[in-house]
């Protein structure tokens, strides 16, 4: 199984700032990595696939960036909207689908 | 538009098989390259993949729980069923439903999902 490690664990920010998450693959995934968001109460939803794709409707302040076994998340300028769970998913050995853990980006 | 629903019960007793219904729209699993997953997420935790049925018939599942899901379609019914054996407390979760594109692998969209307790 490819674990997920995403750091940190929450992410203590103000909005206009700008946003970092970071996810680590236990063994190289390619670009076959996507983020997802979650908000309370409400359903994932995807955000970035292929490891730097904006999934529809995603804005522009969202970007992804990596391959192999590090990548990250970037929301350049951050919106009240923004604060919330994230999650990668790989689905390099599909269908064995794995997460991470989440990282709660939370208002400072 | 694509949706999804699930639903079923919101409470099952210990050692109880849960079945789960997932009925959606804008998609047809007759057409080819067209799948449909269950995720959970336990309370306060992280999201665990259960299963997937494709357009052909074909069904995956979690390593850790595959003997105990089966997952099926009804394509008439734009329906897709998972059923879980002996359920146990640490077994509640929300359970989602989720579309997946064959040539892609994503899940997009997702449905609301339904909290399952398991409680005696």
């Amino acid at each position: 199984e490819i674990v997920l490690t995403q750091s940190p664990a929450t992410l203590s920010l103000s909005p206009g700032e700008r946003a970092t998450l970071s996810c680590r693959a236990s063994q190289s995934v390619s670009s076959y990595l996507a983020w997802y968001q979650q908000k309370p109460g409400q359903a994932p939803r995807l955000l970035i696939y292929d490891a730097s794709n904006r999934a529809t409707g995603i804005p522009a302040r969202f970007s992804g960036s990596g391959s192999g076994t590090d990548f990250t998340l970037t929301i350049s300028s951050l919106e009240p909207e923004d604060f919330a769970v994230y999650y990668c998913q790989q689905r390099s050995n599909w269908p064995l689908y794995t997460f991470g853990q989440g990282t709660k980006l939370e208002i400072k | 538009q694509v949706t999804l629903r699930e639903s079923g019960p919101a409470l099952v007793k210990p050692t109880q098989t849960l079945t789960l219904t997932c009925t959606f729209s804008g998609f047809s699993l007759s057409t080819s390259g067209m799948c449909v997953s269950w995720i959970r997420q336990p309370p306060g935790k992280a999201l665990e993949w259960l299963a997937r049925i494709d357009w052909d018939d074909d069904k995956y599942y979690s390593t850790s729980l595959k003997t105990r899901l089966t997952i099926s379609k009804d394509t008439s019914k734009n329906q897709v069923v998972l059923t879980m054996t002996n359920m146990d407390p640490v077994d509640t979760a929300t359970y989602y439903c989720a579309r997946i594109l064959s040539e892609d692998n994503w899940f997009d969209p997702w449905g609301q999902g339904t909290l399952v307790t398991v409680s005696s």
